[in-house]
């Protein structure tokens, strides 16, 4: 079945430090829509990016992601973290089964934590 | 105003007990959602639902079920509470395929 893989479970860094978050996936649909979700501490999760073009770089808020088919993966990036970047940051692949539902799968998580 | 309202913010219920969880939306969507999220697990999907009065199992259905009265309101229901359920359980709502998923400000359940 479809899989979403976020290798690491945390990650830490200095400030100004570039961030590059893992994500690959594998599914059997080729429209595969992959998103980045953003979950601040005490706050809801929200969208941070999304993509279904092929080597298209997506840009939003400072961070930046390109979805590669070739290899399945969808890597989260920023040139220089800064101290509020610190949260759990979730890769998650939409799944369009039958029915019209509009599942998404989602990664075990990152959670990132920038110090200064 | 916040689109996707949860009730109760927090809850501690005993084992064997029936806790029931609430979300309303007012996005006017007619996915919903309900998942649990644990350390190491990430966002799990419990139950959802594409249309009011149906509703479909996620990957992790068992000891939940999942009713939706109305468009705008989506319950999840432990009818008999364990240990294991103690998570933090978020609801969302989103528009359709490939769209995004709001997301309610979570439920955390404590089980004793």
């Amino acid at each position: 079945g479809d899989s979403v893989t976020q290798k690491e479970g945390l990650v830490t860094l200095t400030e100004g430090l570039p961030v590059m978050l893992n994500c690959t996936y594998q599914t059997i649909y080729s429209n595969a829509f992959l998103f980045w979700y953003v979950h601040y501490l005490n706050e809801s999760p929200r969208l941070l990016l999304k993509s279904s073009t092929d080597n298209k770089r997506t840009e939003h808020q400072g961070f930046h992601a390109t979805l590669h088919k070739s290899s399945s993966s969808f890597h989260l990036q920023k040139s220089s973290a800064q101290l509020s970047d610190s949260a759990l940051y979730y890769c998650a692949l939409s799944e369009a089964s039958q029915g019209g539902s509009a599942k998404l799968i989602f990664g075990e998580g990152t959670k990132l934590t920038v110090s200064s | 105003e916040a689109a996707v309202t949860q009730s109760p913010r927090s809850k501690v219920a005993v084992t064997g007990g029936k806790v029931t969880l609430s979300c309303h939306q007012t996005n006017n969507h007619d996915y919903m959602y309900w998942y649990r999220q644990d350390t190491g697990h990430g966002l799990r999907l419990i139950h959802y639902s594409y249309v009011a009065d149906s509703t479909e199992k996620g990957d992790i259905p068992d000891g939940y079920k999942a009713s939706r009265p109305s468009q705008e309101n989506f319950s999840l229901i432990l009818e008999l509470a364990s240990l294991s359920q103690t998570a933090v359980y978020f609801c969302a709502s989103s528009g359709g395929n490939y769209a995004e998923q709001f997301f309610g400000p979570g439920t955390r359940l404590t089980v004793l």
